[in-house]
């Protein structure tokens, strides 16, 4: 049973071209994010989403638009692909933060690797 | 300025020893404190969560945290070669929205046989 999972593993694409990375958990979480992990290891948050709704948006290109279509799923759309664009993505989810009183444990999807040639 | 600096390593111990994994943040206000293991190739994997001064043991594994500070810290006993991977501090950070966690670096630690 996978908690949370992404699709693809891998990605290989030229810049300029527009790409799509998907994102599930069956966790039952309410809350869900989209990090980037550079070549350096250096992972930093790009969006979240509880039940559906955007709660943190970074300061990240608005080539990246993230969509939640239900509160089990995430996706990541990339349009005008470019050579930083290269690195793992990891979308992850948690509970509710306010039903815990506090931040929750973040389960953490297997990652994206996405490489623009 | 929102910053979780952690020393890069690599750090290296014998198996059987303590390893010991520090980081300090930069708000003492801030209430929750985590410690992920990432192997290489492999996601990060919660290792240890603490949200009150002192210590919290789990098996192997010891979080310290002393607010006063801003330090938190990780020590593994009995270091296995499976302990070899990289260690991520996040802390969430005072006002910060909750679940919004800021990363360290990360530590690299190396347990030879």
């Amino acid at each position: 049973d996978t908690a949370v999972s992404q699709t693809p593993k891998y990605l290989v694409t030229q810049m300029g071209n527009d790409k799509s990375i998907k994102c599930e958990q069956n966790l039952g979480h309410d809350t869900m994010y989209w990090y980037k992990q550079d070549s350096k290891k250096f992972l930093k948050i790009m969006f979240s989403y509880n039940n559906k709704e955007l709660i943190i948006n970074e300061t990240v290109p608005n080539r990246f638009s993230p969509k939640s279509p239900d509160k089990a799923h995430l996706n990541l759309h990339i349009n005008s692909l470019e050579l930083g664009d290269s690195a793992v993505y990891f979308c992850a989810s948690s509970q509710d933060a306010p039903l815990t009183g506090g931040t929750d444990t973040q389960y953490f999807g297997p990652g994206t690797r996405l490489t623009v040639l | 300025q929102k910053e979780v600096e952690q020393n890069s390593g690599p750090l290296s111990v014998p198996e059987g020893a303590i390893a010991s994994l520090n980081c300090t943040y930069s708000d003492r206000g801030s209430q929750s404190f985590f410690w992920y293991r990432q192997y290489s190739g492999k996601s990060p994997e919660l290792i240890m969560s603490i949200y009150s001064n002192g210590d919290k043991e789990d098996g192997r594994f010891t979080a310290q945290l002393n607010k006063a500070s801003q330090y938190v810290s990780l020590l593994i006993r009995d270091s296995q070669p499976s302990d070899s991977a990289t260690y991520l501090c996040a802390v969430n950070f005072r006002g910060s929205t909750l679940g919004r966690l800021y990363f360290g670096r990360g530590t690299q630690l190396t347990v030879w046989p």
